[in-house]
């Protein structure tokens, strides 16, 4: 069966601190990885990763993807009050036009001033 | 910026009465999500669509739930009847040729009561 677990389930900061995000899977025909954010409404997508090793980095924001170890991480620095929300990671499990994404639970994520 | 729709925004409903949620996906996204997500859990895939044609529908309690997308645009869900664990936000999604960039809605939280 297709897992996708992540961890922390919650955690709580105060500005300015840094955290990771860790997300480990197991899944058959692993296509990529992504990473969303989520407050009081729907996801927005912030990163895809498909190759090992090689960091995606948005402002604060970065990602990277170990395919052996079968884990990825986000991290974020100097958190913001407005970082707080649920990080969700999924896996693109598909094939050809067929894209089946597996979600994780997510991380709550707090960051108080 | 395009968006997907969806409506109602909020729906309350006794159990064993029929409800039914509707999606516009972004202007010339062929591919449509619909996605059930329980509080403190990840979305999970119902149904997803390409074009009008279903691809996936491996996830759907299909003695219940029914979704269309007739002409391949707007789609609706419906749940009939209605149970209590039915309770949670429902998602849509859509993408293009991109898949990886999922666009969401802003999601229909049912509460059946």
């Amino acid at each position: 069966e297709d897992k996708v677990v992540q961890s922390p389930l919650s955690l709580v900061v105060h500005e300015g601190d840094t955290v990771t995000l860790n997300c480990s899977y197991e899944v058959t025909n692993f296509r990529s990885l992504l990473w969303y954010k989520q407050e009081k409404k729907a996801p927005t997508f912030l990163f895809m990763l498909t190759s090992s090793g090689i960091e995606k980095k948005s402002g604060r924001l970065s990602s990277i993807l170990d395919k052996k170890e079968l884990f990825s991480i986000l991290n974020i620095t100097a958190t913001q009050t407005g970082d707080s929300a649920v990080y969700l990671c999924a896996v693109d499990r598909g094939g050809g036009s067929n894209y089946k994404l597996t979600f994780g639970k997510g991380t709550l994520l707090t960051v108080n001033p | 910026e395009a968006e997907v729709a969806q409506s109602p925004r909020y729906k309350i409903t006794e159990k064993s009465q029929a409800v039914a949620f509707w999606c516009d996906p972004i202007s010339g996204h062929a591919t449509l999500y619909w996605y059930r997500q329980i509080l403190g859990q990840g979305p999970e895939l119902l149904v997803q669509f390409q074009d009008e044609s279903v691809v996936d529908d491996s996830q759907l309690p299909k003695d219940r739930f029914s979704a269309e997308r007739l002409k391949g645009v707007d789609s609706t869900l419906k749940i009939q009847p209605a149970e209590l664990g039915d309770s949670a936000m429902y998602l849509c999604a859509s993408s293009s040729d991109r898949f990886y960039e999922q666009y969401f809605g802003p999601g229909t939280r049912l509460t059946v009561t």
